[in-house]
């Protein structure tokens, strides 16, 4: 595998689901981003990890949580999502240096549907 | 960072070349001019970027004004896989650590055309 990886591509759930997507990174990063694109939506920023702490949390409702166990691994585990959560839920990754432009590769993307 | 403005929408002729402008007149001195593509369904895919001079890779070539309040994105010769979504996003360097931002706008669909 190469580049920037999602698991599952597509998830269908019901509200009272408990589900989690999968990101990994192949490219030796130091940091790993979530972002939600909802339909003719711009991407929105959810969650950025460096070094495997999170740094930010754009006001992400609790019922997305992230975990990131290493620096090439991230997970967004979600429960009792809405409808409105139906999304593209993308990944991404970078190299992060003080100084850096930090070019992000994202991953192909898990397109959600809550029903 | 500072804003960015793009046209929703533009046409081109495959094999043409497809020029698509950006304009950021509130850049500051150390910020950078990217760009980035999404064909539908897909994640985004960084193309080039620049912070003052003309830039050329294999995908595509960057042209900043000499007061570096626009830019031009040139897709030399279109083809049926280059209609995607544009972004022009305006970004500075990392710094002490800090992370990494992209703010994604609306970006302009380039659709090329048989």
């Amino acid at each position: 595998e190469t580049g920037v990886t999602q698991t599952p591509r597509h998830l269908v759930m019901g509200m009272t689901n408990k589900k989690s997507l999968k990101c990994e990174q192949h490219l030796g990063h130091n940091a790993m981003y979530w972002y939600k694109q909802s339909a003719k939506k711009p991407l929105e920023l959810m969650f950025v990890y460096n070094f495997k702490e999170q740094t930010e949390n754009n006001s992400v409702p609790s019922r997305f949580s992230p975990e990131c166990p290493n620096s090439s691994h991230l997970f967004l585990h979600l429960h009792t999502l809405q409808p409105e959560d139906s999304a593209l839920y993308l990944c991404a990754s970078s190299q992060l240096t003080s100084g850096g432009l930090g070019e992000q590769f994202f991953g192909p993307g898990t397109r959600l549907t809550v029903l | 960072d500072a804003k960015t403005t793009q046209p929703p929408s533009m046409d081109c002729a495959e094999g043409r070349a497809a020029n698509l402008p950006c304009n950021h007149s509130t850049i500051s001195g150390n910020e950078y001019v990217y760009w980035y593509r999404q064909i539908h369904s897909q994640g985004p895919q960084y193309i080039i970027h620049g912070l003052k001079n003309n830039e050329t890779n294999e995908m595509a070539s960057l042209i900043i004004t000499e007061d570096r309040k626009s830019s031009t994105l040139i897709l030399p010769h279109a083809t049926l896989r280059d209609t995607a979504v544009y972004y022009c996003i305006v970004r500075a360097p990392s710094s002490g650590g800090s992370n990494y931002k992209l703010t994604f706008g609306k970006g302009t669909l380039l659709t090329v055309n048989p």
